[in-house]
């Protein structure tokens, strides 16, 4: 069974600073993608950004990055020059390579502060 | 990009009745869609999954009788929340796969908020 854990349930950070939130995953898998979705009170699900496991290159989107450390199974999202449309519910989601099914984190609520 | 859609996005009932919750890709075939519950503050909890012309497959402790899944088009699966009670309160949220798209993901619906009295 795959499981995903998110240790920080509530995290804040001012306008403009970095801040990195924490994912770990447990798998016996080894071709699987990794996934950060924000979820904004509006409660749209909308994705931040994909890693696939195959790849040793960090995955980037604009402001956000990943770290992603295969052999610890650790998947963590940093946030550069964080903004207040930041602000969100964050899941880090595991999706194994010939399966249909995402594994979901229990979530970081994430508070941009101005 | 993709879009998938939702309706209502929000809907009160008498405990006792049915109600039922559509899920539509707009700009895809969806061969697979996911049906999901979460509660407030807490994470999305799959339900089932449903491959359009089949039976859907729950995930365990989900009742089939309860909340029945059709995936009968390619771009249209429903969710029935039958004899409703207050416990059934949530926010259901789908999502979608399907060729034509990116295979290593899903693409969400912007959910429905379900109040039973």
């Amino acid at each position: 069974a795959q499981t995903v854990t998110q240790s920080q349930p509530e995290m804040s950070v001012q306008e403009a600073e970095t801040v990195t939130l924490s994912c770990t995953y447990d798998t016996s898998e080894n071709n699987y993608y990794l996934f950060w979705y924000k979820q904004p009170p509006s409660r749209q699900m909308i994705l931040v950004i994909r890693q696939e496991a195959y790849k040793q290159q960090n995955a980037t989107e604009n402001r956000f990055s990943v770290n992603f450390q295969k052999a610890a199974k650790s998947f963590s999202l940093k946030i550069s020059d964080s903004q207040l449309g930041d602000t969100a519910m964050y899941f880090c989601a595991f999706m194994k390579g010939t399966g249909n099914q995402f594994y979901f984190g229990t979530g970081t609520s994430l508070t941009v502060i101005p | 990009g993709a879009v998938v859609s939702q309706h209502p996005s929000w809907v009160i009932c008498k405990s006792g009745t049915s109600v039922k919750i559509e899920c539509r890709s707009l700009d895809f075939q969806a061969t697979t869609m996911f049906w999901y519950r979460q509660f407030p503050k807490q994470s999305l909890m799959l339900m089932a999954t449903s491959n359009e012309g089949s039976k859907a497959t729950y995930e365990q402790g989900v009742e089939k009788d309860k909340f029945l899944i059709n995936h009968a088009s390619l771009t249209l699966s429903t969710l029935t929340v039958t004899s409703a009670h207050p416990e059934d309160s949530s926010f259901y949220i789908c999502s979608a796969r399907g060729p034509g798209r990116r295979t290593d993901t899903q693409y969400f619906g912007p959910g429905t908020r379900l109040t039973v009295l």
